[in-house]
């Protein structure tokens, strides 16, 4: 069974720090990660993800995650936080063996950056 | 490109009413997703359709709820008999395809509560 862990439920960051959400995953075989971002009241944007290759892939609005196999994690990272990421932060994955698999979401972390 | 629609966003159910929700996904989209969102645990998966088919539903509950996508028109989430547990925000999300490394286009969700 695939599972994804996001061991902090909220995360706190300055405006202009940088900011780290992580996020650790459990698979069969081969995962596909993702990420998604959810404002208040709205359904999930998608972020990012890594199937293959690069171990740090970028993605929407300055956000990038960094695959680590041996510590099977991938958290997600931004240089310099906006008080506009203020928002709630999803991990998901997707094992890559026998065919179909659904993709299963961590619990979610909220990231709050204070201006 | 209209994304995926969801209808409607806000309903209220009193205990032992039906409630149904709808969701159209994507133009050129064919699976189509369910999953219910509660505070503090994050996104569970309840179910996979595609036209006519329900691939997984792995995570629905035994008794009450059920799930179609038809050839025409969009997939229902229906909940018979609401009781005050069934409150929380639905979600559908659709994919082109099956492919595991795609990812997922979400609505803006529908929000139940059962009074």
């Amino acid at each position: 069974a695939q599972s994804v862990a996001q061991p902090e439920d909220q995360v706190n960051v300055a405006e202009g720090n940088p900011l780290t959400v992580k996020c650790t995953y459990s698979v069969s075989g081969n995962p596909y990660l993702f990420w998604y971002v959810q404002y208040p009241n709205r359904g999930l944007q998608f972020l990012l993800k890594y199937i293959t290759g690069d171990n740090l892939v970028k993605g929407s609005y300055g956000f990038e995650a960094e695959f680590n196999k041996s510590q099977t994690s991938f958290h997600l990272k931004k240089p310099s936080a906006l008080v506009s990421d203020s928002a709630l932060y999803f991990c998901a994955v997707r094992d890559t063996s026998g065919g179909y698999q659904k993709v299963t979401f961590g619990t979610g972390t909220k990231l709050q950056v204070i201006p | 490109n209209a994304g995926v629609m969801q209808n409607p966003r806000h309903l209220v159910r009193r205990r032992g009413q039906e409630a149904r929700l709808r969701c159209s996904p994507m133009k050129g989209h064919s699976h189509v997703y369910w999953y219910r969102q509660l505070p503090e645990e994050g996104l569970k998966f309840m179910v996979y359709l595609q036209k006519e088919n329900i691939i997984d539903e792995s995570g629905m509950p035994k008794e009450r709820f059920s799930a179609e996508f038809p050839k025409e028109g969009p997939s229902i989430l229906r909940i018979q008999q609401v009781v005050r547990g069934d409150s929380a925000a639905y979600f559908c999300a659709s994919s082109r395809s099956q492919e595991n490394t795609g990812e997922l286009f979400f609505g803006e969700g529908s929000r139940l509560t059962v009074l």
